[in-house]
């Protein structure tokens, strides 16, 4: 069965722009969260969402933001990229968020903002 | 709030020696308690999780960890260190449905 997908793998973008990251959860699974892994850090939470509500939001400004989809897939969203955005971003997928035990991480897009 | 302590952010160990990273956690209630590993520019892998059956959790590659109460401990240790084990190594802890990570500890295995 395939795992957690996220695409793309590594892009660059400049100060000011958007970027959208996209991740695809494992079969069957509902739920999905989104981290921050600044480079030298452990991962932050951002978000989760479920059967397509959020659940839950870390502490990060409102230029992040995401959706689920009714595929579960989820996209997060961040605006006005600032050179501290960059970072490598984690979207993990469980089938409820109850069952965080049993949650799965992707592999990451790394995101690079100059 | 519940939270991860990993104690060291370089450890360094020679090959064939005993590795051991250690993680203090504070929570309330029994928490889940995780160790991720990170290779270099790679994702998270999970070593190993606790959830409140044995105290003595075996994971992958060899790893384990002791979840000690009284300590509000969960050190992760191996036998005997290889080259491949050098990477990042993370605890965690679970709150409200979400994963709260320690700020990690680099492996360096000495030849």
């Amino acid at each position: 069965d395939a795992g957690v997908t996220q695409s793309p793998t590594h892009l660059i973008k400049t100060r000011g722009q958007q970027v959208t990251l996209r991740c695809s959860p494992i079969s069957g699974h509902k739920s999905v969260s989104w981290y921050q892994q600044v480079l030298g850090q452990g991962p932050q939470f951002i978000f989760q969402y479920y059967e397509k509500e959020e659940r839950g939001r870390g502490n990060f400004p409102d230029r992040f933001s995401a959706r689920q989809f009714p595929n579960y897939s989820s996209e997060l969203n961040v605006n006005a990229l600032l050179l501290g955005d960059s970072a490598l971003y984690l979207c993990a997928s469980s089938l409820e968020p109850a069952l965080v035990y049993e949650q799965y991480f992707g592999p990451g897009t790394r995101l690079t903002v100059t | 709030a519940q939270s991860v302590t990993q104690l060291g952010s370089h450890v360094s160990v020679s090959e064939g020696a005993l590795v051991l990273l250690r993680c203090n956690y504070s929570s309330s209630v029994p928490p889940y308690l995780f160790w991720y590993v990170q290779y270099p520019n790679q994702g998270l892998q999970l070593l190993l999780k606790y959830t409140s059956a044995a105290t003595l959790v075996k994971g992958i590659n060899g790893f384990e960890a002791e979840f000690k109460k009284s300590e509000t401990s969960f050190h992760l240790t191996k036998p005997s260190a290889h080259m491949s084990d050098a990477a990042e190594y993370f605890c965690a802890v679970s709150r409200d449905d979400k994963i709260i990570f320690g700020k990690g500890t680099r492996l360096h295995i000495l030849p």
